[in-house]
């Protein structure tokens, strides 16, 4: 099992640009994060989803947008970058099943966005 | 919704001094409490979690305790090691509208001095 992935790793944006970030979990989970890690903060949510079609907005959720069309793929797009999106951002998963058992988060390596 | 707090941000401790980190959470609907630690750099990854029908849980140096009364949890670190230096996070876990929710802390900073 890889886990949960992220690509790119690393990624310099210029004001305005546009992109996407995409994750893949392969443990068949149904739960997806989208999460931004400031420098010394804590991690904030942007967007999740419960399952594939379903998605929800965090507490971030402004400048962004997500999809979830497959189980395992939960890409998060950035339109028209701002110096603000400047973060870490982790990907995540978990599993929860129908009697409503909750499971740890597993997190991605991380993608670092610079926008200048 | 639920808010989870945090204490102390920063903690400082000499090697082989014990480390209790304070979580408190607003909504008695959660049920599922997990810690995070994410070294400099690395993802958040579980290093112990409790759910709401145990009070006390033991891994090796680790421990974590419940109060479901009082809503509020905390870690505990026995004979703390320099690779024990990490941000920590606890996180509260509710069901919301059917879907799982889940809300994490603002994180500690554990530095231990060897």
């Amino acid at each position: 099992n890889a886990g949960v992935t992220q690509t790119p790793k690393f990624r310099i944006l210029k004001i305005g640009q546009s992109m996407t970030l995409q994750c893949t979990q392969d443990m068949n989970h149904n739960y997806m994060y989208w999460y931004r890690q400031d420098p010394g903060m804590g991690l904030k949510l942007i967007y999740y989803s419960v399952g594939a079609g379903i998605t929800d907005k965090g507490e971030v959720p402004n400048g962004y947008n997500v999809s979830r069309s497959t189980t395992e793929d939960f890409p998060l797009r950035l339109e028209l970058a701002a110096p603000s999106q400047t973060s870490v951002y982790f990907c995540a998963s978990s599993y929860s099943n129908l009697a409503g058992v909750y499971n740890e988060q597993f997190f991605g390596p991380g993608t670092r966005l610079t926008v200048l | 919704g639920e808010n989870v707090e945090q204490h102390p941000s920063t903690l400082s401790v000499q090697e082989g001094d014990s480390a209790v980190i304070k979580c408190t959470y607003s909504d008695s609907a959660s049920n599922y409490f997990p810690w995070y630690k994410q070294e400099l750099g690395k993802r958040p990854q579980l290093i112990i979690d409790i759910r709401s029908n145990v009070g006390e849980k033991k891994d090796q140096r680790i421990a974590v305790t419940l109060n479901k009364t009082a809503k509020h949890f905390s870690l505990h670190i026995t004979e703390t090691q320099p690779e024990d230096s990490a941000v920590y996070f606890c996180a509260a876990t509710e069901t919301s509208g059917g879907y799982q929710k889940v809300t994490f802390g603002t994180g500690t900073k554990l530095q231990v001095i060897p």
